[in-house]
């Protein structure tokens, strides 16, 4: 069973610019969710993708998009990047339709200067 | 006021002591989901639970859902226990919220 991974595990990008995230899914899962967690903060919730359709939108601006495939890889797009975007951004898959328990992957961590 | 909060926020302990982290929610729940976090960032899934007692190891976590609150314990702890331990209320089938996190730390 391959777990959840994220790619890159760093990134340095300048305020202004556009950034993609990319995350794959843990081998079965068909559901994944965006996290963005500042530094000494909980996770908040991005939004959540199920059969390539938005499942569900936390309180985050539309600058911040998704997508996923028919594989359930998914991608996070942040547009116009603000100093404010600076996190470790986490994405979690899980099966939709059985215990809905998330897994997590080990972030990338994101810094815009 | 968070919808899930933790106490405390910081713990220090020393190795073989009995700790215990709280979670309280005010919104409802369809499970609750314990987690730990290392330095870097990397979370590792504990325990899901939507009632009663759940036990891994040295692990265990309880909920009461008409008090909603949940605690997790560590028995005998030993500095590899020392992360941050989240607890996350799943609310409906999608959306996780987050407690700030307990930071904990064991020393030899």
């Amino acid at each position: 069973e391959t777990g959840v991974t994220q790619s890159p595990t760093h990134l340095i990008k300048t305020r202004g610019q556009q950034v993609t995230l990319r995350c794959s899914s843990q081998s079965g899962h068909n559901t994944v969710s965006w996290y963005q967690q500042a530094l000494g903060q909980g996770p908040q919730f991005i939004f959540q993708y199920y059969r390539e359709e938005e499942n569900g939108r936390g309180n985050f601006p539309p600058r911040f998009s998704g997508l996923q495939f028919p594989n359930y890889s998914s991608e996070l797009n942040v547009n116009a990047l603000e100093l404010d975007d600076s996190a470790l951004y986490l994405c979690a898959s899980s099966l939709q339709g059985g215990t809905y328990e998330q897994y997590f992957g080990p972030g990338t961590r994101l810094t815009v200067t | 006021k968070n919808e899930v909060e933790q106490s405390p926020q910081n713990l220090t302990a020393q190795e073989g002591e009995f700790i215990t982290i709280n979670c309280s929610y005010s919104v409802g729940i369809s499970a609750l989901h314990w987690l730990q976090q290392h330095p870097g960032g990397g979370i590792v899934s504990l325990f899901m639970l939507s009632s009663g007692k759940k036990k891994h190891g040295r692990l265990i976590a309880t909920i009461n859902i008409q008090e909603k609150h949940s605690s997790l314990h560590i028995t005998a702890s030993h500095p590899r226990d020392s992360a941050v331990y989240i607890c996350a209320a799943l609310s409906g089938t999608y959306k996780y919220i987050f407690g700030t996190g307990t930071r904990l730390k064991v020393l030899a």
